[in-house]
Protein backbone atom coordinates (compact mmCIF):
# COMPACT_ATOMS: atom_id res chain seq x y z
CA UNK A 1 0.00 0.00 0.00
CA UNK A 2 0.94 3.55 -0.27
CA UNK A 3 2.57 5.21 2.51
CA UNK A 4 5.80 6.89 4.54
CA UNK A 5 7.87 6.10 7.07
CA UNK A 6 9.50 8.39 8.84
CA UNK A 7 12.46 8.13 11.24
CA UNK A 8 12.74 7.74 14.77
CA UNK A 9 12.71 10.47 17.35
CA UNK A 10 15.28 12.63 18.01
CA UNK A 11 16.68 14.65 21.54
CA UNK A 12 18.70 17.78 19.89
CA UNK A 13 20.62 20.31 22.40
CA UNK A 14 19.99 24.29 21.22
CA UNK A 15 22.09 25.36 17.82
CA UNK A 16 22.44 21.72 16.91
CA UNK A 17 21.08 20.03 13.77
CA UNK A 18 18.41 17.44 12.88
CA UNK A 19 17.88 15.31 9.89
CA UNK A 20 14.62 13.80 9.34
CA UNK A 21 14.07 10.58 7.16
CA UNK A 22 10.90 9.65 5.29
CA UNK A 23 10.67 6.22 2.94
CA UNK A 24 8.49 6.27 0.61
CA UNK A 25 6.69 2.92 -1.02
CA UNK A 26 3.49 1.50 -2.82
CA UNK A 27 3.91 4.66 -5.20
CA UNK A 28 6.06 6.08 -8.10
CA UNK A 29 8.04 8.59 -5.76
CA UNK A 30 9.30 10.59 -9.06
CA UNK A 31 5.72 11.49 -10.32
CA UNK A 32 4.80 13.95 -6.64
CA UNK A 33 6.46 16.08 -4.34
CA UNK A 34 6.84 15.93 -0.37
CA UNK A 35 6.24 18.58 2.13
CA UNK A 36 7.37 18.85 5.25
CA UNK A 37 4.56 20.00 8.25
CA UNK A 38 5.45 20.54 11.64
CA UNK A 39 3.45 20.61 15.03
CA UNK A 40 3.90 21.86 17.95
CA UNK A 41 2.60 20.24 20.78
CA UNK A 42 -0.78 21.45 21.58
CA UNK A 43 -0.60 23.60 18.41
CA UNK A 44 -1.95 23.30 15.13
CA UNK A 45 -0.27 22.40 11.84
CA UNK A 46 2.64 24.33 10.05
CA UNK A 47 4.02 23.74 6.08
CA UNK A 48 7.47 24.19 6.02
CA UNK A 49 7.86 23.57 3.05
CA UNK A 50 7.97 21.62 -0.52
CA UNK A 51 10.68 19.41 -2.33
CA UNK A 52 9.55 17.70 -5.88
CA UNK A 53 11.10 14.66 -6.03
CA UNK A 54 10.91 14.45 -9.92
CA UNK A 55 13.83 17.66 -10.14
CA UNK A 56 14.65 18.36 -6.48
CA UNK A 57 13.20 21.83 -7.29
CA UNK A 58 12.43 23.22 -3.58
CA UNK A 59 9.91 25.76 -1.93
CA UNK A 60 10.07 26.89 1.60
CA UNK A 61 8.31 28.70 4.24
CA UNK A 62 9.82 31.99 4.14
CA UNK A 63 10.02 31.89 8.40
CA UNK A 64 12.47 29.14 8.34
CA UNK A 65 14.44 30.26 5.18
CA UNK A 66 18.58 29.62 5.81
CA UNK A 67 17.52 27.01 8.41
CA UNK A 68 15.80 24.40 6.74
CA UNK A 69 17.39 21.86 3.94
CA UNK A 70 15.12 19.19 1.90
CA UNK A 71 16.50 16.78 -0.11
CA UNK A 72 15.78 13.45 -1.90
CA UNK A 73 17.21 10.32 -2.86
CA UNK A 74 15.43 8.63 -5.92
CA UNK A 75 17.29 5.85 -5.89
CA UNK A 76 15.63 4.96 -2.51
CA UNK A 77 12.56 6.65 -2.69
CA UNK A 78 13.55 9.00 0.49
CA UNK A 79 12.86 12.48 1.17
CA UNK A 80 15.17 14.43 3.99
CA UNK A 81 14.12 17.41 5.79
CA UNK A 82 16.89 19.12 7.46
CA UNK A 83 17.12 21.91 9.98
CA UNK A 84 19.97 23.53 11.74
CA UNK A 85 20.20 26.17 14.56
CA UNK A 86 17.71 24.44 16.19
CA UNK A 87 16.28 26.39 19.19
CA UNK A 88 13.49 25.14 21.80
CA UNK A 89 10.36 25.92 19.30
CA UNK A 90 11.68 23.74 17.39
CA UNK A 91 10.20 21.12 19.32
CA UNK A 92 7.19 19.86 17.27
CA UNK A 93 6.11 16.80 15.61
CA UNK A 94 7.76 16.60 11.95
CA UNK A 95 5.66 14.81 9.19
CA UNK A 96 6.07 14.32 5.69
CA UNK A 97 3.01 14.46 3.48
CA UNK A 98 2.76 13.30 -0.20
CA UNK A 99 1.96 16.19 -1.92
CA UNK A 100 -0.22 15.91 -4.99
CA UNK A 101 0.77 18.90 -6.69
CA UNK A 102 -2.48 21.41 -6.67
CA UNK A 103 -1.10 23.96 -3.73
CA UNK A 104 -0.34 22.19 -1.30
CA UNK A 105 -2.47 19.02 -0.77
CA UNK A 106 -2.15 16.23 1.37
CA UNK A 107 -2.94 12.55 0.60
CA UNK A 108 -0.83 10.87 2.39
CA UNK A 109 0.85 11.44 5.47
CA UNK A 110 4.24 9.95 7.53
CA UNK A 111 3.50 9.06 10.78
CA UNK A 112 5.43 11.90 12.37
CA UNK A 113 8.64 12.24 13.97
CA UNK A 114 9.17 13.70 17.68
CA UNK A 115 11.78 16.37 17.63
CA UNK A 116 12.87 17.86 21.31
CA UNK A 117 15.26 20.67 21.77
CA UNK A 118 16.39 20.76 24.88
CA UNK A 119 19.69 21.68 26.69
CA UNK B 1 -0.14 34.73 3.98
CA UNK B 2 -4.02 33.70 3.84
CA UNK B 3 -4.90 33.62 6.92
CA UNK B 4 -7.77 30.96 7.96
CA UNK B 5 -9.97 30.96 11.13
CA UNK B 6 -12.08 28.29 11.84
CA UNK B 7 -15.21 28.41 14.57
CA UNK B 8 -15.69 27.24 16.92
CA UNK B 9 -12.72 26.32 18.16
CA UNK B 10 -14.17 23.41 20.56
CA UNK B 11 -17.49 21.72 20.24
CA UNK B 12 -19.51 19.04 22.26
CA UNK B 13 -21.45 16.64 20.52
CA UNK B 14 -23.51 13.87 20.89
CA UNK B 15 -23.62 10.37 18.80
CA UNK B 16 -26.13 11.14 16.19
CA UNK B 17 -26.46 14.84 16.19
CA UNK B 18 -25.49 16.68 12.94
CA UNK B 19 -22.43 18.90 13.43
CA UNK B 20 -21.31 21.98 11.41
CA UNK B 21 -17.32 23.50 11.83
CA UNK B 22 -16.82 26.74 9.67
CA UNK B 23 -13.75 28.22 8.13
CA UNK B 24 -12.77 31.44 6.92
CA UNK B 25 -10.17 32.71 4.77
CA UNK B 26 -8.72 36.19 4.95
CA UNK B 27 -9.29 36.83 1.36
CA UNK B 28 -10.84 34.44 -1.72
CA UNK B 29 -9.39 30.98 -2.36
CA UNK B 30 -12.09 29.97 -4.79
CA UNK B 31 -12.72 26.23 -3.93
CA UNK B 32 -9.00 25.71 -2.69
CA UNK B 33 -10.01 24.57 0.48
CA UNK B 34 -9.21 21.18 2.08
CA UNK B 35 -10.56 19.09 5.10
CA UNK B 36 -8.27 17.16 7.35
CA UNK B 37 -8.95 14.29 10.85
CA UNK B 38 -6.43 14.27 13.24
CA UNK B 39 -6.87 11.91 15.88
CA UNK B 40 -4.32 12.43 19.38
CA UNK B 41 -1.15 10.67 18.35
CA UNK B 42 -1.68 10.59 14.73
CA UNK B 43 -1.22 12.08 11.60
CA UNK B 44 -3.87 14.55 9.62
CA UNK B 45 -6.16 12.55 7.58
CA UNK B 46 -7.32 14.55 4.48
CA UNK B 47 -11.22 14.53 4.23
CA UNK B 48 -12.45 16.58 2.03
CA UNK B 49 -10.22 18.38 -1.20
CA UNK B 50 -11.60 21.45 -3.09
CA UNK B 51 -14.05 22.47 -1.02
CA UNK B 52 -16.72 19.45 -1.60
CA UNK B 53 -15.11 16.60 -3.08
CA UNK B 54 -14.30 13.58 -0.98
CA UNK B 55 -11.24 11.80 -0.69
CA UNK B 56 -11.53 8.20 -1.69
CA UNK B 57 -12.42 6.15 1.55
CA UNK B 58 -13.95 9.03 3.67
CA UNK B 59 -18.04 7.82 4.86
CA UNK B 60 -20.48 9.88 3.24
CA UNK B 61 -21.65 11.50 6.13
CA UNK B 62 -18.48 13.84 5.36
CA UNK B 63 -19.42 16.61 3.63
CA UNK B 64 -18.08 20.18 2.28
CA UNK B 65 -19.41 23.29 0.80
CA UNK B 66 -18.66 26.94 0.10
CA UNK B 67 -15.86 29.18 -2.21
CA UNK B 68 -14.42 32.25 -2.09
CA UNK B 69 -14.03 32.70 1.46
CA UNK B 70 -16.42 30.94 3.24
CA UNK B 71 -16.98 27.32 4.10
CA UNK B 72 -18.01 24.50 5.87
CA UNK B 73 -17.36 20.78 6.79
CA UNK B 74 -20.74 19.04 7.94
CA UNK B 75 -20.72 15.77 9.33
CA UNK B 76 -24.81 14.53 8.89
CA UNK B 77 -24.80 11.64 11.96
CA UNK B 78 -21.47 11.78 14.72
CA UNK B 79 -20.12 8.47 14.94
CA UNK B 80 -18.05 7.42 18.10
CA UNK B 81 -14.57 7.68 15.46
CA UNK B 82 -15.51 10.72 14.64
CA UNK B 83 -14.58 12.93 17.88
CA UNK B 84 -11.03 14.61 16.69
CA UNK B 85 -9.69 17.40 15.73
CA UNK B 86 -10.33 18.97 12.48
CA UNK B 87 -8.21 21.42 10.32
CA UNK B 88 -9.22 23.23 7.14
CA UNK B 89 -6.18 24.21 4.81
CA UNK B 90 -5.85 26.60 1.96
CA UNK B 91 -4.28 25.13 -1.15
CA UNK B 92 -4.69 27.97 -3.54
CA UNK B 93 -1.48 29.79 -2.95
CA UNK B 94 1.89 29.35 -0.63
CA UNK B 95 1.90 29.12 1.92
CA UNK B 96 -0.52 26.61 2.31
CA UNK B 97 -1.76 27.85 5.55
CA UNK B 98 -4.11 25.79 8.17
CA UNK B 99 -6.86 26.89 10.29
CA UNK B 100 -6.60 26.73 14.03
CA UNK B 101 -8.41 23.45 14.22
CA UNK B 102 -11.95 23.07 15.82
CA UNK B 103 -11.70 20.19 18.45
CA UNK B 104 -15.01 17.81 18.41
CA UNK B 105 -15.46 16.18 22.00
CA UNK B 106 -18.09 13.75 23.32
CA UNK B 107 -21.03 15.78 24.96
Amino acid sequence: QVQLVQSGAEVKKPGASVKVSCKASGYTFTSYGISWVRQAPGQGLEWMGWISAYNGNTNYAQKLQGRVTMTTDTSTSTAYMELRSLRSDDTAVYYCARDLGVGELFDIWGQGTMVTVSS
Amino acid sequence: DIQMTQSPSSLSASVGDRVTITCRASQSISSYLNWYQQKPGKAPKLLIYAASSLQSGVPSRFSGSGSGTDFTLTISSLQPEDFATYYCQQSYSTPGTFGQGTRLEIK
